[in-house]
């Protein structure tokens, strides 16, 4: 499709085990972001990759938080050990380059049992 | 720091009323300032924007004028419906940043 396609659509995982989402952007986008929208948190900013670098982790929220961008299109972000905490959605966007209007998929519901 | 406070909800209208959402923002600078909406089950779609002062941004009959003076954003409709039931996000993008804050978002219920 011509969107930011995000997947799983839903993950449920139990408290500790680890988990991959992956994001594949708008094509020709060479900028990528994670969001993450929590109850009580709101939508909050993790991490900016242009092209496969990423110039800003500051969002990550903990060293169990990690992301990769290869050949500047896919993303993966993985949460390891996840805790009941890490319960939100996570999204990702895409856009030309920085400044330009961020597109956003529509998210990874992810729940911790 | 830079921050955006919206009008809380949930705003619950008839149809065919008039829409305000509040927004205001904190920043140095001139940020550019976006709407965005997420519906039921969906992820968040740019409603509209604004990039300098006294800008109007305009989209599917919604409205939002960049006012410096007053830091403000308020997104504005003349006539809802109820397909425009949903959450709405007021945010800023600081100048040649990437980053994008937001606002804790409004819901807006339209009843028929």
């Amino acid at each position: 499709g011509a969107g930011v396609s995000q997947s799983p659509s839903n993950k449920v995982t139990e408290k500790g085990k680890d988990v991959e989402l992956r994001c594949d952007p708008i094509s020709g986008h060479t900028a990528l972001y994670w969001y993450r929208q929590s109850l009580g948190q709101g939508l909050e900013f993790l991490i900016y990759f242009q092209g496969n670098s990423a110039p800003d982790k500051s969002g990550l929220p903990s060293d169990r938080f990690s992301a990769e961008r290869t050949g500047g299109s896919v993303s993966t972000l993985t949460i390891q050990r996840t805790q009941q905490e890490d319960s939100a959605v996570y999204l990702c966007a895409s856009s030309f380059g920085q400044g330009q209007p961020q597109h956003f998929g529509d998210g990874t519901r992810l729940s911790i049992l | 720091g830079n921050s955006v406070t919206q009008m809380e909800g949930p705003v619950t209208l008839s149809e065919e009323a008039f829409l305000t959402i509040n927004c205001t923002y904190t920043a140095t600078g001139y940020p550019s300032l976006f709407w965005y909406v997420q519906y039921p089950g969906e992820g968040l779609q740019l409603l509209l924007k604004a990039t300098k002062a006294d800008d109007k941004g305009s989209n599917k009959g919604f409205e939002a004028t960049y006012r410096k003076e007053t830091t403000s954003f308020h997104l504005e409709k003349g006539s809802v419906q109820v397909s425009d039931s949903a959450v709405y996000f007021c945010a800023l993008r600081k100048d040649s940043s990437y980053k994008l804050i937001f606002g804790s978002g409004t819901r807006l219920l339209v009843r028929p």
